[in-house]
């Protein structure tokens, strides 16, 4: 199956700031790869698809990137409600695996 | 609207049987496949499976095939996952979502909407 590795796997960040988020997968995954954002005690939220897709209703601050191997996910400018748990998630094999989160919390 | 609404949390029994459900509304149904995922406490995100309820093909991943079984009953705009024998292990939060495609050049998946999450239990 394709591995899927996040980085870091928790960073601390204040307000303001510009965060970035690495996924890393085992092999060639073209640009089938998502991104969800988690909150505490809610269910996963989309956030970017086919590598760099904003979904729709999500703020244009979050933006996505690469192809192959390694993805980058953005945050331009950190807001309160954006501490959370992001996941990068690859749908190119029918068996599709998530990395395993990157903890975003407050400084 | 979209929604998918899961069933109640539930709190068993290593050895029982178990089925949790997943009903959706605000669009077709049958048209849509629908995944299930596994969160364990503390834990990240595994992927289980996921079926199309308009005709019930069903895929697996590896690490799950033979421990859950996955249903729909399309008539009734439900889908279902099951245990025949529960152990401490399953404890976990499982989610529903709906997968779409972006056809925008070759197709890419992913879920867009997810249920609330069925909280499942399981201790002597």
């Amino acid at each position: 199956d394709i591995q899927m590795t996040q980085s870091p796997s928790s960073l601390s960040a204040s307000v303001g700031d510009r965060v970035t988020i690495t996924c890393r997968a085992s092999q060639s995954i073209s640009s089938y790869l998502n991104w969800y954002q988690q909150k505490p005690g809610k269910a996963p939220k989309l956030l970017i698809y086919a590598a760099s897709s904003l979904q729709s209703g999500v703020p244009s601050r979050f933006s996505g990137s690469g192809s192959g191997t390694d993805f980058t996910l953005t945050i331009s400018s950190l807001q309160p409600e954006d501490f959370a748990t992001y996941y990068c998630q690859q749908s190119y094999s029918a068996d599709w695996t998530f990395g395993q989160g990157t903890k975003v919390e407050i400084k | 609207e979209v929604q998918l609404v899961q069933s109640g949390a539930e709190v068993k029994k290593p050895g029982e049987s178990l089925k949790i459900s997943c009903k959706g509304s605000g669009y077709s149904f049958t048209s849509y496949w629908i995944g299930w995922v596994r969160q364990m406490p503390g834990k990240g995100l595994e992927w289980m499976g996921i079926i199309y309820p308009g005709d019930s093909d069903t895929r697996y991943s590896p690490s799950f095939q033979g421990q859950v079984t996955i249903s729909a009953d399309k008539s009734i705009s439900t889908a279902y996952l099951q245990w025949s024998s529960l152990k401490a292990s399953d404890t976990a939060m499982y989610y529903c979502a709906r997968r779409v495609i972006a056809v925008a050049g070759a197709p890419k998946y992913y879920f867009d909407y997810w249920g609330q999450g069925t909280l499942v239990t399981v201790s002597s």
